[in-house]
């Protein structure tokens, strides 16, 4: 089945400095990716959409400048959290869409926390 | 616009009891429907899916049934075990993926 891998599972960075965190369709092409932040008992909350080659489509509210997104292959996706500060620390999750399945599959998430 | 309303919780239950989650959809076209599941510490694992009225999806014991008159897709379970401890998040396809909030399950010995 369709597998994405997520990289780190989880991070502790100090104030200020930058986090990447990486998403990987491993056995399919995924010109599509979703990254969405989870606050501690809450829902999903899509950040941005990530398009293979062009620029990634970032949702209300989401500064683009703080979560850099790059798509630059058909199987990676990465979110780099730039300065990040303590209330950047959230989980993060990544999805893919496996159209041949047609099904959104999610990386394990990735616990970031700034200290 | 499309959304997702789902039960809320905490939910607490004792082994070999019967589960009912409840997750309702806007009506905006014909969306697929989803439930996954989060273990604590890890990420979403698809449960079950339905894609068209009256489909039922099922796994490990879970069911639910994409009911297009009540616009439902209530995930239930017969008995449920303490490995079933996690929290349910409802979905559903539209222009991006649309997720409840979430329902946390505690089953206890």
């Amino acid at each position: 089945g369709a597998v994405v891998s997520q990289h780190p599972s989880w991070v502790i960075c100090k104030s200020g400095t930058s986090v990447k965190i990486e998403c990987r369709s491993l056995d399919f092409q995924a010109t599509t990716m979703f990254w969405y932040r989870q606050f501690p008992k809450q829902s999903l909350m899509l950040m941005a959409t990530s398009n293979e080659g062009s620029k990634a489509t970032y949702e209300q509210g989401v500064e683009k400048d703080k979560f850099l997104i790059n798509h630059a292959s058909l199987t990676l996706s990465t979110l780099t959290v730039t300065s990040a500060h303590p209330e950047d620390s959230s989980f993060y999750i990544c999805s893919a869409i496996d159209r041949g399945n047609y099904g959104y599959t999610f990386g394990s998430g990735t616990r970031l926390t700034v200290v | 616009g499309d959304s997702v309303t789902q039960m809320e919780g905490p939910v607490t239950l004792s082994e070999e009891a019967f589960l009912t989650i409840n997750c309702t959809y806007t009506a905006t076209g014909y969306p697929s429907l989803f439930w996954y599941v989060q273990y604590p510490g890890e990420g979403l694992q698809l449960l079950l899916k339905a894609t068209k009225a009256d489909d039922k999806g099922s796994n490990k014991g879970f069911e639910a049934t994409y009911r297009k008159e009540t616009t439902s897709f209530h995930l239930e379970k017969g008995s449920v075990q303490v490995s079933d401890s996690a929290v349910y998040f409802c979905a559903r396809t539209g222009n991006q993926f649309y997720f409840g909030t979430g329902t946390s399950l505690t089953v206890i010995p």
